[in-house]
């Protein structure tokens, strides 16, 4: 399925407590991207990272951290300090090759409660 | 930063007719506009892309414009089909940098 993972597919957490959100690929890729969607809109961009042991906010990275510490690994931390976690995360990897497909990972829907 | 708006947000069609959706964009530095697939509770899929060096792209029955000069691209889905039903994203950006989408379509072929 693409070789990109995020686990778990659900996730439910409880207000006040940090969350972290796994996305793993074996692309090679050397970006690697998290988005948020929420029920009946785009994707909205959190963080993202072009290269091992660096990363940049996105558009929306209040509440968010994130580390880049392998190539293979890009983990999202949803931290208390998030208003509204609860939504479907997307992870994603381009490569710097002829083609600038972002490339998927399944999802993890988070629920905080 | 980018904005990229798109429209409509739903579009209603018959079978075997086509699909037109709309995207602007605001940056004039974005140079690549790729068009996502998303069906329900799934990973959006990339079903076409353009550069801003091409004015069209096809693959059999979906096609792309870009009007570099307005700022905007379409979506074009001939004989529509009800598997082509799902929301359609666009995004613009740099090729190997940030991507803002678009709130997306919710396109419905009806048999």
């Amino acid at each position: 399925d693409g070789g990109i993972t995020q686990s778990p597919k659900y996730l439910f957490r409880k207000e006040g407590q940090n969350v972290t959100l796994s996305c793993e690929q074996n692309l090679n890729h050397d970006a690697m991207y998290w988005y948020r969607q929420d029920p009946g809109q785009g994707l909205r961009l959190i963080y993202y990272s072009q290269i091992v042991n660096d990363f940049q906010k996105g558009d929306i990275a209040e509440g968010y951290s994130v580390s880049r510490e392998k190539k293979e690994s890009f983990p999202l931390t949803v931290t208390s300090a998030q208003k509204n976690p609860t939504a479907f995360y997307l992870c994603a990897s381009v490569d710097r090759g002829p083609s600038y497909e972002q490339y998927f990972g399944p999802g993890t829907r988070l629920t905080v409660t | 930063g980018e904005n990229v708006e798109q429209h409509p947000s739903t579009l209603s069609v018959q079978e075997g007719d086509s699909a037109v959706i709309k995207c602007t964009y605001s940056d004039s530095a974005s140079n690549y506009f790729p068009w996502y697939k998303q069906e329900l509770g799934k990973r959006p899929q990339l079903i076409i892309d353009i550069r801003s060096n091409v004015g069209e792209k096809k693959d059999q029955r979906i096609a792309v414009t870009l009007n570099k000069t307005a700022k905007h691209f379409s979506l074009h889905i001939t004989e529509t089909q009800p598997e082509d039903s799902a929301v359609y994203f666009c995004a613009g950006g740099t090729s190997y940098g940030k991507l803002t989408f678009g709130q997306g379509t919710i396109l419905t072929v009806h048999p």
